[in-house]
């Protein structure tokens, strides 16, 4: 059984701090990573993926894998309000659905 | 259109009725997947098409789900006899081609009375 696990949170950081989410996977055979943004009542969308172990930067917001550990994370900088949504962590090992294994996510709460 | 677009995005039903969901998707993408997600809860799998492939039915709850795809393009998701249980958001979305990236209609939201 493929799993991906993630902390449910909420998880609150206040306003300008790094927020840091986190997600651990089971499957070895996972290629690629993904986290996805879901704000209340809306669907999710994709703000990074990443394919090599180590960082990969895109404005304020890093991923980090490292696939000896089977961990991916999430770094968000200068947290804002905005940033406040659930955040769901994906692995896919390719195969279509069977290899694409979503985590149930964590609430991340900025506080003003 | 440039996203993946959904309709109804709202639909109540009396228990035992019968509702049809639709998702057209990106022009181009050729996997589309259909999840279920229940209120404060991860998202549930249900369909998988890829191009002319059998669908993957996986994860459809029972036999009064199901879901086709015309022509590679539109894709219906058909529940029998609703049932309170099946009140959620029912969410598509299509795979740019083979990366896993996803792109998540804004969903139907089904309530059964």
């Amino acid at each position: 059984q493929k799993e991906v696990e993630q902390n449910s949170g909420p998880l609150s950081v206040p306003e300008g701090a790094i927020a840091s989410l986190n997600c651990t996977y089971s499957d070895r055979g996972s290629q690629s990573f993904f986290w996805y943004r879901q704000y209340s009542g809306k669907s999710p969308e994709l703000i990074m993926f990443i394919y090599s172990n180590g960082d990969k930067e895109d404005g304020r917001f890093t991923a980090q894998l490292n696939k000896a550990s089977q961990y991916v994370s999430l770094l968000i900088r200068d947290s804002q309000p905005s940033d406040s949504a659930t955040y769901l962590c994906a692995g896919n090992s390719g195969g279509g659905a069977d290899g694409l294994t979503f985590g149930k996510g964590t609430h991340l709460i900025i506080q003003p | 259109g440039a996203g993946v677009s959904q309709s109804p995005s709202n639909k109540v039903t009396e228990k035992g009725k019968d509702v049809e969901l639709r998702c057209d998707p990106i022009s181009g993408h050729t996997a589309l997947y259909w999840y279920r997600q229940s209120l404060g809860q991860g998202l549930e799998f249900l369909i998988y098409f890829q191009g002319n492939s059998a669908p993957d039915k996986s994860g459809l709850p029972s036999d009064r789900f199901s879901a086709e795809r015309t022509g590679g393009s539109v894709s219906t998701l058909t529940i029998q006899r609703t049932q309170q249980e099946d009140s959620a958001v029912y969410l598509c979305a299509t795979e740019r081609e083979y990366t896993g990236e996803l792109f998540f209609g804004e969903g139907s939201r089904l309530t059964v009375l």
